[in-house]
């Protein structure tokens, strides 16, 4: 079993529209949680941390169930410049294990 | 905003030859990490150094790896003696004193072992 599993897409959506990505982990001993974007050929930048209260940051929320090891992320009004591979990430103190992302596509 | 720094941005080696990837990482930061990505595979790690030691390693980091923090500012890895499928691209990160799990990145090196 993966690590950390995501539907790899692509989600091809319009502007405007709200797209949901959802990932599984496997390692209960993770102990922090992230959602990285990553554009084409360029490094993972950090989006988010998800934390098990939920949390928001502007159009994007995150949401970490720890019984079900599931984690959400919900991007609202979705822009063209949205269009990236979202990343769900886990991670202990000395690493960051990463799912293979989920590829997102806004288009006119 | 500070980032973290990696050079080259390319490097094309011969199979068989040592390369050493270099990376500044933020300025305040005690806790750094190398990861790489093969084209079309997800992101991978290789290892993390805290305190001028190695805290943990993958099955990828084998005795061809090596992690060095030659001055107070620099984070080196070197590769002694490349293979074809170390071809990938390396990501250096660096985390923070308070909250080491959050992670910032490098742009990375695109090495191309021939």
């Amino acid at each position: 079993r993966k690590e950390v599993e995501q539907d790899p897409g692509p989600f091809n959506v319009p502007e405007g529209a709200t797209v949901a990505f959802n990932c599984t982990y496997s390692n209960s001993a993770s102990q922090s949680f992230f959602w990285y974007r990553q554009d084409c050929r360029k490094e993972p930048k950090l989006l988010m941390s998800v934390y098990s209260s939920g949390n928001e940051d502007g159009r994007f929320t995150a949401q970490l169930n720890r019984a079900s090891q599931y984690i959400s992320l919900l991007v609202r009004d979705s822009k063209l410049s949205d269009s990236a591979t979202y990343l769900c990430v886990t991670g202990t103190a000395s690493k960051l294990t990463f799912g293979t992302g989920t590829r997102l596509q806004v288009t006119l | 905003e500070p980032e973290v720094t990696q050079t080259p941005s390319h490097q094309v080696t011969q199979m068989g030859q040592e390369v050493i990837l270099r990376c500044v990482p933020i300025s305040n930061h005690l806790y750094f990490y190398w990861y790489r990505q093969i084209l079309g595979q997800k992101v991978e790690f290789l290892v993390s150094f805290y305190n001028n030691e190695i805290s943990e390693k993958s099955e990828i980091f084998d005795d061809q790896f090596s992690v060095e923090r030659p001055d107070g500012s620099n984070f080196t890895l070197k590769i002694r003696s490349t293979k074809l499928e170390d071809s990938a691209m390396y990501f250096c990160a660096s985390g923070g004193a308070g909250n080491q799990n959050t992670q910032y990145f490098g742009p990375g090196t695109r090495l191309t072992v021939l």
